[in-house]
This record gives C-alpha cells, structure tokens and sequence, in this order.
C-alpha cells in the first residue's frame, strides 16, 4: 500500500517551454504533497509543500511563477516548470504521508533535462 | 546549523559483512522521529526503516535496524549481512512535532564489494 506514482521518469525539453510532472497517490489521499529537487550526489531539496485544495507554501528561494504547483484533488499534484532554461535540468521527486504509516512514500522522480 | 549530520560521505563494505551508517540529529523538541531511506541509482527513495523518540526499543526491520542512542542524539542505521543490492543512497532524516515536513541529511553512498 501506500504508492505514489510520479510521470513522466524522463523528459527532455528545448529551453523556453514548460513541463508539467505528475504525482498520483494510488491508494490513499495524500492532502499533503512535498516536492523536491536534487542535484548530483546531493541531498533532497524541498520546494515547496502542495496542499489539496489550496496554493501551495514554498521554500525561501523557489519562484513560483516558474515552478507552479497544484494539487486539485487528494490524488492528484502536479509541478509546471515553466519556461524552463538549462538551469532547470535536475532530478525532480514528490513525497506524500500516508496518515496510517510513519514513512513518508515517493515517487520515483522525474529527471529533466533542458537542452 | 544542520538539523541531520551524516559525517560519512561514502562507505565501503565486503559482501555479507555488516555495516554502520551514522546519523546525528539536532532538536530541542522531546518529540521527533527519525527515518532512513535508500535511493538507488535509478532515483526512488524507498523507506526503510523508523524511530519515535519515545519508543523504547530500537526499531528493525528485516537486515536494517536501526541503533538509537537518545541521549546522544544518534540514530545509525545498521544494515547486516550485506549485498550487492544494498549499494546506493542512504538518507536520514527527521520530523519534528507540529511539522510534517521531514528535514534529510546529505546522505552516504554505500558500496558492497562481492
């Protein structure tokens, strides 16, 4: 129990276009959604937390206008990286906490690449 | 000041040996728990294991168990009998009470040799 699934695993875009990257919770309401960025051989960046129903509360230092978050239903959270630029490219992972577990579960991360 | 520690950026360990990641914490609230995760090369983070700050016990799973030293604020995760398989990413982290955001330390590369 308690899966996550997160699309797309890989995408790579031209520079000036947007991405959107999906996290489903596929059996259990997730109210809360973490998103995080992680650079190579770095630890979990958290940007912002996606809360259902409501905007999104972001980390010191992460735009919003360019990664727009929404979480429009208890299954559903979504990152827009807008107008992506080479500085974009990074491995992109959401969490969500299943309120019966102690864990949190992941997704299995998203890595753009922005050419 | 940095909330997890782990002071061993990479680790080496033969085959079927046991092998002890470290993991220091720092918090002023008498609630907390504490988690490690792995992360392979392909980039899931899979939970492994779990620790309330008031459980009396230390916490296992399987190969994993993890030796929680409170008063020391340590919290190592011991993985034994290794294999190939283990070679990744491990992550501690920590969530406080009144926050459902959990903070991650920078993480250990572990390598079992055969």
């Amino acid at each position: 129990g308690a899966v996550v699934s997160q699309h797309p695993s890989r995408v790579i875009c031209k520079s000036g276009t947007s991405v959107k990257i999906e996290c489903r919770s596929l059996d259990f309401q997730a109210t809360t959604m973490f998103w995080y960025r992680q650079f190579p051989k770095q630890s979990l960046m958290l940007m912002a937390t996606s809360n259902e129903g409501s905007k999104a509360t972001y980390e010191q230092g992460v735009e919003k206008d360019k990664f727009l978050i929404n979480h429009a239903s208890l299954t559903l959270s979504t990152l827009t990286v807008t107008s992506a630029h080479p500085e974009d490219s990074s491995f992109y992972i959401c969490s969500a906490r299943a309120l019966d577990k102690n864990g949190y579960t992941f997704g299995s991360g998203t890595r753009l690449t922005v050419v | 000041a940095q909330k997890i520690t782990q002071t061993q950026p990479g680790m080496f360990v033969q085959e079927k040996e046991a092998v002890t990641l470290d993991c220091t914490y720092d918090t002023s609230d008498p609630s907390y728990g504490l988690f490690w995760y792995k992360q392979p090369s392909s980039g899931e983070m899979i939970f492994l294991i779990y620790q309330g700050s008031y459980d009396q016990q230390n916490a296992t799973e399987g190969r994993y168990s993890l030796n929680f030293q409170k008063a020391r604020k340590s919290a190592n995760l011991v993985i034994s009998a290794s294999q190939l398989g283990d070679s990744a990413m491990y992550f501690c982290a920590m969530r406080e009470t009144g926050s459902y955001i959990p903070t991650f330390g920078r993480g250990t590369s572990l390598i079992v040799h055969p």
